[in-house]
Order: structure tokens, then C-alpha cells, then sequence
């Protein structure tokens, strides 16, 4: 199974950057993605990453590094809309008799709170 | 990126009768598709997947009975929550995958059903 961990709450300005991070123990890996949910609504694909490294994407940057189970997703340049909750989900190897690109884990997600 | 749609959006019933939500992908083909439950302030936690052609495969303590999954077409996943009662309240999501070539086998989601048994 998996483990994975995030920060319940986080608060920051408008103009700032924000730095969640996401640990997991996993007993297989096949990618990790990062997505947005806003109160109420569908959660949306920000991110994944598979390969040690980090990815960037405009105002959002996801890290990886497989050894130390270890993620994080970079905000910056918050703006209110960036207010949600941010879900880290690991994606396991599947299996034979199972779905072989493996199922979406999730953590309990993240609320950023952005202030002006 | 890929659009998934989810009906009802929101549903009130009485205690033991059945709800139906369907789930769509509308610009992609998903031969396999999620259902998650959410409750307020957690995680999302997957409940079954379901495979076009062929019977779901049920999360350790979901009862299939119960959540009757039907995945008849590329595009179409419908669960149908049977006898419904106050405990199954809850936000149900459903999440497709494409698989497209280049899309790193994302999972799309639906924007929510939330059910609400009286």
C-alpha cells in the first residue's frame, strides 16, 4: 500500500511563493501527480513527475526525487484563485491480473490559503 | 486538456432507493474509469475500477452489491448506489483515463456528484 503525507494548511500572500511538499512510502511506484480542487468542484491536473527532477509548468514547478519518497509543488506568484486545496497522489505499478498502469493514491490534500 | 463530464451534480433521495451517476468522457475514449468517495476535508478514496467490456474491480471493503458499476462503452461508466441510506452521503467522483499517446495516461476527472440520502 501507500503512505503519503502533505501539510494540512497553508497560508500565504498574494505575490509570495509557496512550497508543499508530499512524502509517501510506497511499495511500488509509477508516478506521482499533482492536482488543484477547488471547494466543491472536480480536482485538476497540475503536474506529474516520474523521473528524479523538477518539472516546470508556467507558475507551478513539481519536484521529484524517487530516492527519498519526496515531492513538492511550487507556487509562485500566488494569486487568490490559487486558494484550494492541493492533492499529491502517487500512482502504483499495477500487476498482472490488475490494471497495469496502476491506480491514484491520494494524501488528504492541502489547503492553501492566499491573502492579499 | 481532456473533458470529463458527471451527472447529476447534486441529488437528494429518500432512504432506500437507488441513484444513478454517469460519468462521460466527451473528446477522449477511456477503456478504464474510477469512482472515488470524498468526505468533507479528506482525501479522495477510491471505490472501484472500471473497465469497458469487463466487470469493476472493488476496492478492500466496498461492497459491489451495493455499487453496481456498468462500464458499457469507451465513453460512458454509470454506479448506481442501490437501497440507498443516510451513511452513503457523500461527494462521489468519477475520473477517466486517457490514453492517448504523449498524455502520460492522466486521469481526468468529473466535477462531482454530491449525494445526499434523507
Amino acid at each position: 500500500g501507500q503512505n503519503i503525507d502533505q501539510p494540512t494548511e497553508m497560508t500565504a500572500t498574494e505575490g509570495a511563493i509557496v512550497q508543499i511538499n508530499c512524502t509517501y512510502q510506497t511499495s511500488g511506484f509509477n508516478g506521482l501527480f499533482w492536482y488543484q480542487q477547488h471547494a466543491g468542484e472536480a480536482p485538476t491536473f497540475l503536474s506529474y513527475n516520474v523521473l528524479d527532477g523538477l518539472e516546470e509548468k508556467g507558475r507551478f514547478s513539481s519536484f521529484l526525487s524517487r530516492s527519498k519518497g519526496y515531492s513538492y509543488l511550487l507556487l509562485k506568484e500566488l494569486q487568490m484563485k490559487d486558494s484550494a486545496s492541493y492533492l499529491c497522489a502517487v500512482r502504483d505499478e499495477g500487476g498482472m491480473t490488475t490494471d497495469s498502469w496502476g491506480k491514484l493514491q491520494f494524501g488528504a490534500g492541502t489547503q492553501v490559503v492566499v491573502t492579499p | 486538456g481532456a473533458v470529463v463530464s458527471q451527472h447529476p451534480s447534486w441529488v437528494i433521495c429518500k432512504s432506500g432507493t437507488s441513484v444513478k451517476i454517469e460519468c462521460r468522457s466527451l473528446d477522449f475514449q477511456a477503456t478504464t474509469m474510477f469512482w472515488y468517495r470524498q468526505f468533507p476535508k479528506q482525501s479522495l478514496m477510491l471505490m472501484a475500477t472500471s473497465n469497458e467490456g469487463s466487470k469493476a474491480t472493488y476496492e478492500q471493503g466496498v461492497e459491489k452489491d451495493k455499487f453496481l458499476i456498468n462500464h458499457a462503452s469507451l465513453t460512458l461508466s454509470t454506479l448506481t448506489v442501490t437501497s440507498a441510506h443516510p451513511e452513503d452521503s457523500s461527494f462521489y467522483i468519477c475520473s477517466a483515463r486517457d490514453t492517448a499517446s504523449g498524455r502520460v495516461n492522466i486521469q481526468y476527472f468529473g466535477a462531482g456528484t454530491r449525494l445526499s440520502v434523507l
